[in-house]
């Protein structure tokens, strides 16, 4: 089972940051919190992944917060192109498991 | 660079049919591998993970396996196809050790009628 909890679906206007909460409340000292992004009938893309610190990369950045319990994804101006599902996993070994993921939504 | 391939992109099998799809990852050595399916609106199930040739773990208990007969091909394979085999499955590959990325391929969209 995943060990992340996300909402089913999530809003954002056109040009606005997009937050994209998860909770992992259980996770482990050593388990890095990974997102991927899967786009309609394509494999998901990996977007960012950290452990304790936050992390910004090209596509976004990863706010986790001190207790490690949740994290958020930014996507600092939302494009049309960013409509797509989106996981948080935790994982430290080989077994990379998806939840149901946040569906979101960028309105024009 | 690394590249994933994953065929054929969709097919069309009977019930009971036999099944067999093909992975293969060029550009690294060692890799993880992944099959994941996907039932139409749900969400990503791991079925099998591979850390090195001939070693398979299985997630879920069903009606498919696989197999890797080469550092860099990962084969998922029925005997006898069911209706609820039906989805789209992705292979993907990972750099070991772990704790690294996933790359996935682009999938292939199995309809079993």
């Amino acid at each position: 089972d995943a060990k992340t909890t996300q909402p089913p679906s999530m809003d954002c206007a056109e040009g606005r940051a997009a937050n994209l909460p998860c909770n992992h409340s259980t996770i482990s000292g050593n388990e890095y919190v990974y997102w991927y992004r899967q786009i309609h009938s394509q494999g998901p893309q990996y977007i960012i992944h950290g452990l304790k610190n936050n992390e910004t990369n090209e596509m976004a950045s990863l706010i986790i917060t001190e207790d490690r319990k949740s994290s958020t994804l930014i996507l600092p101006h939302a494009t049309l192109r960013d409509t797509a599902v989106y996981y948080c996993i935790v994982s430290v070994d080989d077994k990379i498991i998806f939840g149901k993921g946040t569906r979101l939504h960028i309105l024009p | 660079s690394q590249t994933i391939h994953q065929w054929p992109a969709t097919l069309v099998q009977p019930v009971g049919s036999p099944l067999s799809l093909e992975c293969t990852v060029e550009g690294t050595s060692n890799p993880n591998l992944y099959w994941y399916r996907q039932a139409a609106g749900r969400g990503l199930q791991l079925l099998f993970y591979s850390v090195g040739i001939g070693q398979i773990s299985s997630e879920v208990p069903q009606n498919l396996s696989a197999s890797r007969p080469q550092d860099r091909q990962f084969i998922l394979s029925s005997k006898k196809l069911l209706l609820s085999d039906s989805g789209f499955y992705l292979c993907a590959w990972s750099r070991q050790p772990t704790n690294e990325k996933l790359f996935f391929g682009s999938g292939t969209q199995l309809s079993v009628l």
